[in-house]
């Protein structure tokens, strides 16, 4: 079975930029999280979606947005890109609205110049 | 401040030696999760911890639950090289909803 799919693997931007990236969940799993992590940092939580609804936002600005599709795939946009946003982007799946049993992806590499 | 404290940062260990990584907050965790990263990858859940007391065994890996779940340990008995990698904890918070809060994490280093 596949797991949890991103894409894509590695991105260069420039600042103000726009990014998408996007994440196929695990079949099955109805919920998408989305974590960015910074070099020498955990996990942090950005947005969690449910059935289409969003169900949590972490401490991020409105530059960064998403959004959960039919399929329960999921895209992450962030606008007007900082240095600042130059991280390890993590999506995560679970069969339920839960924080727990969280399956995650490899991840998608953003490096803003 | 951090919600969530591990220590230590970083351990670098010779192959056959035990350790200890630690995990602890001021505020009391509803549940809480051990994660494995390798560079490139993104973490793999090992356990979750619900009661407090609790005490889970995965194979040479142990985990513990602080009795007033507000910290957490995981030892690793004779380390392999296997074993190198960002250890994560992850606690859920009553008053977060469904936030996973993470640790910086303990980079792991076992050399043969």
């Amino acid at each position: 079975d596949a797991g949890v799919t991103q894409s894509p693997t590695h991105l260069i931007k420039t600042r103000g930029q726009h990014v998408t990236l996007r994440c196929s969940p695990i079949s099955g799993h109805k919920s998408v999280s989305w974590y960015q992590q910074v070099l020498g940092q955990g996990p942090q939580f950005i947005f969690q979606y449910y059935e289409k609804e969003e169900r949590g936002r972490g401490n991020f600005p409105d530059r960064f947005s998403a959004r959960q599709f039919p399929n329960y795939s999921s895209e992450l946009n962030v606008n007007a890109l900082l240095l600042g946003d130059s991280a390890l982007y993590l999506c995560a799946s679970s069969f339920e609205d839960s924080r727990e049993k969280l399956f995650f992806g490899s991840g998608t590499q953003l490096s803003v110049l | 401040t951090q919600l969530l404290e591990q220590s230590p940062q970083f351990l670098s260990i010779q192959e056959g030696e035990n350790l200890t990584v630690y995990c602890n907050s001021s505020s009391v965790f509803s549940s809480l999760q051990w994660y494995r990263q390798e560079p490139g990858e993104g973490p793999v859940l090992l356990v979750t911890v619900v009661t407090g007391g609790e005490v889970k065994k995965l194979k040479r890996l142990t985990f513990q639950f602080g009795d007033a779940r507000k910290d957490s340990s995981l030892h690793i008995t004779a380390a392999q090289t296997g074993d190198t990698g960002l250890y994560l904890c992850a606690g859920g918070f009553m008053e977060y909803g469904n936030k996973l809060v993470f640790g910086a994490g303990t980079i792991l280093r076992v050399k043969s």
